[in-house]
């Protein structure tokens, strides 16, 4: 079946320092990819995404990877903030293209 | 700029009562989805809308809950009965395009509901 799953359930790290969020799926026909940020009582919020037509893509601040070698996703976030810690869930489109499939999410935290 | 919205931010049932939850999508987007979020868990698909028409509504979990789109733009869910499993949090999201699954989803603060 399609799923997607992530490698660490949280993720500390010291403000200023460069983070990794590590995501697995399972569908390797999966095409489109993206990332999205939940803070406490929010909806999440989107912050990249990716196709499978890629291996890399960049914006402010993050940058995510795809290796469709081995179905896996990262989010790097460079020189994190404390207003970055939030869950966060990496997520793949079905393949009907009608909905997403997220993960279960990393939680990462960020002290200054 | 006006994102999605979603009404009642909180809702408190008793078990069996009915409840209905509205999302306001942003203007002009085709595609609408409800998702569902227990605590601690990533977002569960429950239904798809492309304008008025529902063409995926494979994640709700029971004939309990009820979507619909009338008019292309709002869209209420409706769970009757309810049960203490259906304790979540459900977010809606709208997206500008169709087939707009794999594409950019923008999510309202979601509806609390907790079933006593």
């Amino acid at each position: 079946g399609e799923s997607v799953g992530l490698h660490l359930p949280t993720l500390s790290v010291q403000e200023g320092d460069n983070s990794i969020i590590n995501c697995a799926y399972s569908n390797s026909a999966s095409d489109y990819f993206i990332w999205y940020k939940q803070e406490s009582g929010k909806g999440p919020q989107f912050i990249i995404d990716i196709r499978s037509n890629m291996d890399k893509r960049q914006g402010q601040r993050v940058t995510v990877l795809l290796n469709k070698t081995v179905k896996h996703l990262s989010l790097q976030i460079a020189a994190t903030q404390p207003g970055d810690s939030a869950v966060y869930f990496c997520a793949e489109a079905n393949q009907a293209g009608t909905a997403l499939i997220f993960g279960k999410g990393t939680t990462l935290s960020v002290s200054s | 700029g006006a994102g999605v919205s979603q009404s009642p931010r909180y809702k408190v049932a008793k078990r069996g009562q009915d409840v209905a939850l509205r999302c306001d999508p942003i203007s002009g987007h085709v595609s609408l989805f409800w998702y569902q979020q227990a605590l601690g868990q990533g977002p569960e698909f429950l239904t798809y809308f492309q304008n008025e028409a529902q063409l995926d509504k494979s994640g709700l979990p029971s004939d309990r809950f009820f979507a619909e789109r009338p008019e292309g733009s709002v869209s209420t869910l409706k769970i009757q009965r309810t049960q203490q499993e259906d304790s979540a949090v459900y977010l809606c999201a709208s997206s500008l395009v169709f087939r707009g699954g794999d594409n950019e989803q923008f999510f309202g603060p979601g509806t609390r509901l907790t079933v006593l």
